[in-house]
């Protein structure tokens, strides 16, 4: 069965500081892995990464992949009020039917205090 | 364009009752889904369609069914709604291959 493990479940934190928030993941025939933002409603799409050590930015954010040890980062940098929401991590697995499935992890809530 | 968009956004419903939660997207994606989301365990897939005319199980198919209506339109029924049915459900949708899925805001469903 495929699993996505996310830690920490919450984070509290000051504007300006950084966050590491860690997916780690044991999936059959693994594709690729996905960040997403949720904040009131749908999750927004973050970043995709299918190569090892490829760092992916998007402004402050930032996220890399190792697929040998089975996990991923994302670092928000310099953070903000606007970055409180939940941050979900999710494995696409390929083959068979498998095509397309995302297995998600529990997602962390981060909030950002002023 | 629109996106992914979902409707009732809220439904309240007694245990028994059926109901039907629709979903359109306007992105000719091939690719779309349910997922319902639970306090504390992510999204979890229920169905998803690769391609128009095909449809598939995912994680947590009991209690469900699906209709891919054409390639814009994906709807879950629930036949015989149960408590344990009390969830936000969403829709997705993705071009096929390498691509993200687009969500819908969501449909808040509770059974009493």
């Amino acid at each position: 069965e495929d699993k996505v493990v996310q830690s920490p479940l919450s984070l509290v934190v000051h504007e300006g500081d950084t966050v590491t928030l860690n997916c780690s993941y044991e999936v059959t025939n693994f594709r690729s892995l996905l960040w997403y933002k949720q904040e009131k409603k749908a999750p927004t799409f973050l970043f995709m990464l299918t190569s090892s050590g490829i760092e992916k930015k998007s402004g402050r954010l930032s996220s890399i992949l190792d697929k040998k040890e089975l996990f991923s980062i994302l670092n928000i940098t310099a953070t903000q009020t606007g970055d409180s929401a939940v941050y979900l991590c999710a494995v696409e697995a390929t083959g068979g039917t498998s095509y397309g499935k995302l297995t998600f992890g529990q997602g962390t809530i981060l909030t950002v205090h002023p | 364009n629109a996106g992914v968009t979902q409707t009732p956004k809220f439904q309240v419903l007694k245990t028994g009752q059926s109901m039907t939660l629709q979903c359109a997207q306007d992105m000719n994606h091939n690719s779309m889904y349910w997922y319902r989301q639970d306090p504390g365990m992510g999204l979890r897939l229920i169905y998803y369609s690769a391609s128009e005319g095909t449809t598939d199980k995912g994680e947590v198919p009991n209690g469900y069914n699906v209709s891919r209506l054409n390639k814009r339109e994906f709807s879950l029924r629930l036949e015989s709604a149960a408590p344990s049915q009390t969830s936000v459900y969403f829709c997705a949708s993705s071009r096929q291959g390498l691509y993200e899925q687009y969500f819908g805001p969501g449909t808040r469903l509770t059974v009493t």
